[in-house]
Order: structure tokens, then sequence, then C-alpha cells
């Protein structure tokens, strides 16, 4: 399966704890996508890599959120002392390069207990 | 920034008539309008996509209509199938930046057989 994937595909964590997820984009896909999913609402875009360099941030990625793309392969999603708020399905995507096709994984689900 | 508004948000048709969903998206610099199909703990999934030099696009029994004066566009799925049953969200981006897709709040699709 060449798609993209994501790991864990569910997390449960405790109020106060740190979690990490992973993205591994399509192979030679320079442009990485995270987005974030709530019940019953389209997903919301967080934030963006071009090859290693973030470039874009959304407002919604508070301070405790942060995104990582080292070798401008895989990613990872990190959220410290989680939230309740936080709970949601955790999205990545990946494209070839501009004005193309995002393709999506299955995503991470996160519930804060 | 952009705003996508999808309509309706749920939708039952009989197998093998026609479904139509609409949205309509605020920023007229948007050029891009994939429509996305998301079964239950899955990721979404593009099913057919319109840029802004075109207005209308064919994949078999999938057509998507645009309509840049008014700003809407629409999917269109005939002879409908049991498989056709998930969320669909229609998603508008822009060309120049991250290309980041803002997404409409998705129509729940249900085929009666």
């Amino acid at each position: 399966d060449t798609g993209v994937s994501q790991d864990p595909r569910h997390k449960i964590t405790k109020r106060g704890q740190n979690v990490t997820f992973r993205c591994d984009p399509i192979s030679e896909h320079n442009r990485l996508y995270w987005y974030r999913q709530t019940l019953g609402q389209g997903p919301e875009f967080l934030t963006y890599f071009q090859n290693e360099a973030q470039l874009e941030k959304s407002r919604l990625l508070s301070d405790r959120f942060s995104a990582e793309r080292p070798k401008g392969s895989f990613s990872t999603l990190e959220i410290q002392r989680t939230e309740q708020g936080d709970s949601a399905m955790y999205l990545c995507a990946s494209s070839f390069g501009t004005a193309d096709t995002q393709y999506f994984g299955p995503g991470t689900r996160l519930t804060v207990l | 920034g952009e705003n996508v508004e999808q309509h309706p948000s749920t939708l039952s048709v009989q197998e093998g008539d026609s479904a139509v969903i609409k949205c309509t998206y605020s920023d007229s610099a948007s050029n891009y309008f994939p429509w996305y199909k998301q079964e239950l703990g899955k990721g979404p999934q593009l099913i057919i996509d319109i840029r802004s030099n075109v207005g209308e696009k064919k994949d078999q029994r999938i057509a998507v209509t645009l309509n840049k004066t008014a700003k809407h566009f629409s999917l269109h799925i005939t002879e409908t199938q049991p498989e056709d049953s998930a969320v669909y969200f229609c998603a508008a981006s822009q060309p120049f930046g991250n290309e980041k897709l803002t997404f409409g709040t998705g129509t729940r699709l249900t085929i009666i057989p």
C-alpha cells in the first residue's frame, strides 16, 4: 500500500498527558498537511510543510501543539498537556507539489479522558 | 478567510435515483474545488475535483459543476448504489501560499435499497 499512513489509529489518554502522532506521506510528496476533524464537522487546517520547512500554522494550533518533519519525509504532531477539547480525529494529507491533489491518511482518533 | 457552506446536511435517496449536494464559497480567489467521500472511521477519499478554468467535469456516475459568477459548485451522483452511502465533503482552496483546503460541514448521504 503506497498511500498516506498514520500511527497510531486510536489513542486514549488522560488529561494532562502528552501524545505524539506520526504521519508517513506518499513517497516523493513534498507537501504535508495536518488537519483536525471534530464530530460532525469537516476537517480544519492546522499546519503544513514544504519538505522539512513548516510554512504556516493555523490559529487553532495553540502553543501546546508542535509539529516536525525532520528530513522532509515523515512528520510528527505532538500535543502537550492534553485537554478534553483536544479530542478529535487528526488527519494527515500529502501532495506532490503546487496545485496538486491532497491525499488523506486514515487519521488518528484521540480521546482525552 | 475562505468560508464554505454545504447543503443539505443529510440526504436520503432511493437506490437508482440521483443525488445532488451543493456548496457555496466566499472568496473569489479560490480556484480549486475537490469533493471527498468519508466512510465511518476512515480518512477522506477524493472522488472528483474541478478547477476554475472549467465549468463541468464528469467521471462515470459522478459529475461536478462550477458557477464562478455565483460562487457555487455542486456534486451530482446518478444511478445511486448502496455503496454510495457515506459523508461527502466539498472544499475550496486558493492558488497561492499553502493551498490549504477549507471544507464544508458535510452531507450524510443514505441510499435506501
